[in-house]
């Protein structure tokens, strides 16, 4: 069954770097999200994607943020000048059009900020 | 700011019980609803989704969703020590937005 793929698993970075997370979705879906999970917290949304542009953002998606589809199969987010705060699981998904199509995620990146 | 609300539990139920796990949401406008179920340092797994009124039944799950009452529920039937996670409703806005509720953990005793 195909599914999204994410890497890093883990990443660590120091504070004030810049860090990209890595997604590749599966190749007929149509819609790509960013979604952060802090420990412990809830799922929260960042941005989605749909024909090559940001469609919806959150109000955590500020211009430290921004995400890119450089080629036909990979979905990046960048991290600029990363913060402490930053350091969370981040969760790339995909779905198919249609309102009755779910999300299908991948495993996650663990973004550790030192 | 869409809500999406979720008691956070524990939930604890017997092996072999029915566990019913509930949502609630505050926009009208939501279009569909899903149901994904976290392990701890996991990523969320689908186990249904549901858009119309009433009922939808998938194996030992069943979703029930109210629009008229903004709720939507989850019923797993014959809880098993390995449902034990988080369960989390996610509803969608505008054909592209999801809204998680924060979850309800589920503890299955044995």
């Amino acid at each position: 069954e195909p599914e999204v793929t994410q890497t890093p698993s883990h990443q660590v970075t120091q504070m004030g770097q810049e860090v990209i997370l890595r997604c590749v979705p599966i190749s007929n879906h149509l819609y790509f999200y960013w979604y952060r999970q802090i420990l412990g917290q809830k799922v929260e949304f960042l941005v989605s994607f749909y024909n090559n542009e940001i469609s919806e953002k959150s109000e955590i998606f500020d211009d430290q943020f921004s995400v890119e589809r450089p080629d036909g199969s990979n979905f990046t987010l960048k991290i600029r000048s990363t913060k402490l705060e930053d350091s969370a699981m981040y969760f790339c998904a995909s779905r198919e059009d249609g309102r009755d199509q779910p999300q299908h995620f991948g495993d996650g990146t663990r973004l550790s900020i030192l | 700011q869409k809500e999406v609300e979720q008691n956070s539990g524990p939930l604890s139920v017997p092996e072999g019980a029915i566990a019913s796990l509930n949502c609630t949401y505050s926009d009208r406008v939501s279009q569909s609803f899903f149901w994904y179920r976290q392990y701890s340092g996991k990523s969320p797994e689908l186990i249904m989704s549901i858009y119309s009124n009433g009922d939808k039944e998938d194996g030992r799950f069943t979703a029930q969703l109210n629009k008229a009452s903004q709720y939507v529920s989850l019923l797993i039937r014959d809880s098993q020590p390995s449902d034990s996670a988080t369960y989390l409703c996610a509803v969608l806005y505008n054909f592209n937005k999801f809204y998680f509720g924060s979850g309800t953990k589920l503890n299955v005793k044995p």
